[in-house]
């Protein structure tokens, strides 16, 4: 398997534009997550689908962030409009929930830079 | 809130020696715990999980729980140069699958 696949691996914008992330999860798993990092604050999750379905959205910042899973082989992480202080690196997740041992897979990661 | 602590290091050993990797959590429901190496530069990776109280070996590798003092830690024997990452300890608290990571601990292993 190719393993988790992010789309683009670096984006450079100007504050004020949208940003659109993109991950394909391995075949087969049932959960994805979207998760940041920074220095400062370390990696956060931001958002988590099961089954093509948003379960747990409390980790967004704000409303300028929003994601979609259309279907189980394709997720969507957008900010619009981006600012500085999103300048991060960007994580997607996939595992298969089953029970209490799953392994999630990290992708490997848009660093996003907002000038 | 759930948090999880680890001592963001450097953690400096000589190759050969034991590093001992250590990580609190406050959710005392906490269930399942992982430890995750990542490379400078690289996505995390998962090395260890361990769900009961004790340890469990794999390898150089030996992951400790003691729910009772919400403690896990992370041996590694033999420490390698290439062994040198930040390692991520993370918790799972219930049918929650959220994960909640420490901010890492930086391990330099010299050669």
């Amino acid at each position: 398997d190719a393993g988790v696949i992010q789309s683009p691996r670096h984006e450079v914008t100007e504050m004020g534009q949208e940003v659109t992330l993109r991950c394909k999860p391995i075949s087969g798993h049932n959960s994805l997550f979207w998760y940041r990092q920074t220095m400062m604050r370390g990696l956060e999750l931001l958002i988590y689908f099961n089954n093509n379905v948003p379960i747990d959205d409390s980790g967004m910042p704000e409303d300028r962030f929003s994601a979609k899973m259309p279907n189980a082989s394709f997720s969507t992480l957008k900010i619009q409009p981006s600012e500085p202080r999103d300048s991060a690196v960007y994580f997607c997740a996939s595992s298969f929930v089953q029970g209490a041992g799953d392994t999630q897979y990290f992708g490997p990661g848009t660093r996003l830079t907002v000038l | 809130q759930k948090e999880v602590e680890q001592n963001s290091g450097p953690l400096s050993v000589p190759e050969g020696a034991i590093a001992s990797l250590n990580c609190t959590y406050s959710d005392r429901v906490s269930q399942s715990f992982f430890w995750y190496r990542q490379y400078s530069g690289k996505s995390p990776e998962l090395i260890m999980s361990i769900y009961s109280n004790g340890d469990k070996e794999d390898g150089r590798f030996t992951a400790q729980l003691n729910k009772a003092s919400q403690y896990v830690s992370l041996l590694i024997r033999d420490s390698q140069p290439s062994d040198s990452a930040t390692y991520l300890c993370a918790v799972r608290s219930g049918s929650n699958y959220k994960l909640t990571f420490g901010k890492g601990t930086l391990l330099t292993v010299n050669p």
